[in-house]
């Protein structure tokens, strides 16, 4: 079993539409949680930081992390073609970024 | 700024060659990480640094080699390159490794093919 499964997709949505896109993961101690946006042939980019349980708000995105059942996921309101890309899930015991454990990724292709 | 560069953005490499990824950054962080991303399997940790001279081992470190002379560069060296090493690389930095806002700065990777 994988420390961290995301689901590959394809995710192909219309504009406009609530994309969610989650991950579970395995190890209870995992407190800090990322979500990285990829697009296609560049570097991955942070999008959103949480600590712990909660939700997190920014602008067209809302992290969620639900600890007792080990699962995150990300929403994104009023999808935008500039969206499309893939989303890293990432998580880690630790304060600093040396044990961090990704995702596989999810491919999300926004259609106008 | 031009954050961290890779180089190069392509090669191909025939079994049992070397080869050196380069990274640099112009941030002034100390923390520096490579990473590999295969398909289906998310960015693994190969080595990271936590300051000049400093070095240590990640997840997947071996059939790799990394120093770290100066805050700028963090070279990776493959010294066998065998086909599992086919990989997409990447560097990334932090101005440190501890504290709750401090995003990785990702390059744009190294493709690298081993036939």
């Amino acid at each position: 079993q994988k420390e961290v499964e995301q689901d590959p997709g394809p995710l192909s949505v219309p504009e406009g539409a609530i994309v969610s896109l989650n991950c579970t993961y395995s190890n209870s101690a995992f407190q800090y949680f990322m979500w990285y946006r990829q697009y296609s042939r560049k570097g991955p980019e942070l999008l959103m930081y949480t600590y712990s349980s909660g939700n997190k708000e920014d602008g067209r995105f809302t992290a969620q992390v639900d600890k007792s059942s080990k699962y995150i996921s990300l929403f994104i309101r009023d999808s935008q073609p500039s969206d499309s890309a893939t989303y890293l899930c990432a998580m880690s015991v630790l304060y600093n970024n040396n044990d961090m454990r990704f995702g596989a990724g999810t491919r999300l292709t926004v259609k106008p | 700024n031009a954050g961290v560069t890779q180089t190069p953005k392509f090669r191909i490499l025939k079994i049992g060659q070397s080869m050196t990824l380069q990274c640099t950054q112009d941030m002034n962080h100390n923390y520096m990480y490579w990473y590999r991303q295969d398909p289906g399997m998310g960015l693994k940790l190969i080595y990271y640094s936590v300051g000049a001279g400093i070095t240590d081992k990640g997840e997947v470190p071996n059939g790799y080699n990394v120093s770290r002379s100066t805050t700028e560069d963090f070279p990776l060296r493959l010294e066998l390159a065998a086909p599992s090493q086919t990989s997409v690389y990447f560097c990334a930095s932090t101005p440190s490794g501890q504290g709750k806002s401090q995003p990785q700065h990702f390059g744009d990777g190294t493709r690298l093919s081993i036939l």
